[in-house]
């Protein structure tokens, strides 16, 4: 499915460099996320836009910072992260208030990155 | 607080059947999801169980025990291709999702 695109797929960076993640969904939907995935731990949701509005920020570090311009695009800035901040970016997309009960999450195949 | 636990590592034989199951302890509880993700891949929705029992959908099947605060994957006909890590998560009184760590299902001939 490429319902959810994300680039770049890797991404090597130093720890003084400043990069940003691409997501784009071509779903219709009207919430994004940006979620962390490290080996072995579960995922960990990092900031929520409804309706282009950020709704959750779950205590993440300045040195991410999101940015939604429309419903179908999301950015994460990355600047001066750390060596611990390598993991596998997911982003998502659902339907919000679709009546349905239940929204699953559509990923992309997210960006690995690497802190040098 | 909130947990999820599932097995971190599970292996299976090609067309055997494999149980994955997940036990949680939620703040309330608004839902069970099943994802599956390929090494490398974006996770895929697989199942919702809300009620208790059981759901089929070909080869995979859900089960949910709220009581138990329990749920299973279970996998008939096991085909290489199932190779893959599940995730386990709940949706919590808030409707936040809590994730599991994910269990691998190594598959071999």
């Amino acid at each position: 499915e490429t319902g959810v695109t994300q680039t770049p797929r890797h991404l090597v960076m130093g720890m003084t460099n400043k990069k940003s993640l691409k997501c784009e969904q071509h779903l219709g939907h009207n919430a994004m996320y940006w979620y962390k995935q490290s080996a072995k731990k579960p995922l960990e949701l990092m900031f929520v836009y409804n309706f282009k509005e950020q709704t959750e920020n779950n205590s993440v570090p300045s040195r991410f910072s999101p940015e939604c311009p429309n419903s179908s695009h999301l950015f994460l800035h990355l600047h001066t992260l750390q060596p611990e901040d390598s993991a596998l970016y997911l982003c998502a997309s659902s339907q919000e208030g679709s009546g349905q009960g239940y929204s699953p999450l559509h990923f992309g195949n997210g960006t690995r990155l690497t802190v040098t | 607080g909130q947990n999820i636990d599932q097995p971190t590592e599970m292996t299976a034989t090609e067309g055997a059947i494999v149980q994955i199951n997940c036990t949680y302890q939620t703040s309330g509880f608004n839902g069970l999801f099943w994802y599956q993700q390929h090494a490398g891949e974006a996770p895929t929705f697989l199942s919702y169980n809300v009620l208790d029992g059981l759901e089929e959908k070909g080869r995979f099947s859900s089960f949910l025990s709220r009581s138990k605060g329990y749920s299973y994957l279970l996998l008939k006909e096991l085909q290489m291709k199932d190779s893959a890590s599940y995730l386990c998560a709940v949706m919590d009184s808030n409707y936040q999702l809590i994730w599991g760590a994910g269990t691998k299902l190594i598959i071999k001939p």
